[in-house]
């Protein structure tokens, strides 16, 4: 069964950070690309990043971009994300998702449960 | 940067056709895909590649896209399939995944 599973999440002051992990397992996991999407309370979903299979590709969502890293550890099945100067704004369930590639399009799936990111003082 | 907007709430009947649409800037050159999310719970994806759906989804979720509308389609709706439901592509001009705002589905 593919499965993913996120970690990391918890309360944070603005300004400091956090790092998330997802577990990825079911699948082989160097072959693919992964993302994270967030999910502030009661709001829509909001793509983070992307890391192709190899690190070779990465991409930012504006809001993150300079302060979030996406990495990836294939030899240990594991994909990051460093949160560095939190604000506010950054609260939000946090989803790693993999990629699913075709010659013409890319979509989402599966999804992890998501962890949950609280910036506050 | 590139826009999808959909409606954010859309009523129907038990048995009756609810149709959610995602409006985008000639959206019918783009891939457009679909997710699931009831309250509580990840994202689950419904309709990939404008139209084809995954195992396991049930034949009555149908997707199509032509022009700058993508268009879900729920046939013979069920409580169950009450829910939040997002469209999203990939915009090569920025290299950016985008999600639509999202369409609050409720059962009547």
């Amino acid at each position: 069964e593919v499965q993913l599973v996120e970690s990391g999440g918890g309360l944070v002051k603005p300004g400091g950070s956090l790092r998330l992990s997802c577990a990825a397992s079911g699948f082989t996991f160097s072959s693919y690309s992964m993302n994270w999407v967030r999910q502030a309370p009661g709001k829509g979903l909001e793509w983070v990043s992307s890391i192709s299979s190899s690190s070779s590709y990465i991409y930012y969502a504006d809001s993150v971009k300079g302060r979030f890293t996406i990495s990836r550890d294939n030899a240990k099945n594991s994909l990051y994300l460093q949160m560095n100067s939190l604000r506010a704004e950054d609260t939000a369930v946090y989803y790693c998702a993999r990629v699913v590639d075709t010659a013409m399009a890319n979509w989402f799936d599966p999804w992890g449960q998501g962890t949950l990111v609280t910036v506050s003082s | 940067s590139y826009v999808l907007t959909q409606p954010p709430s859309v009523s129907v009947a038990p048995g009756q056709t609810a149709r959610i649409t995602c409006g985008g800037n000639n959206i019918g050159s783009k891939s457009v895909h679909w997710y699931q999310q009831k309250p509580g719970q990840a994202p689950v994806l419904v309709v990939y590649d404008d139209s084809d759906r995954p195992s396991g989804i049930p034949e009555r979720f149908s997707g199509s896209n032509s022009g700058n509308t993508a268009t879900l389609t729920i046939s013979r709706v069920e409580a169950g399939d009450e829910a939040d439901y997002y469209c999203q592509v990939w915009d090569s001009s920025s290299d950016h995944y985008v999600f639509g705002t999202g369409t609050k589905v409720t059962v009547l």
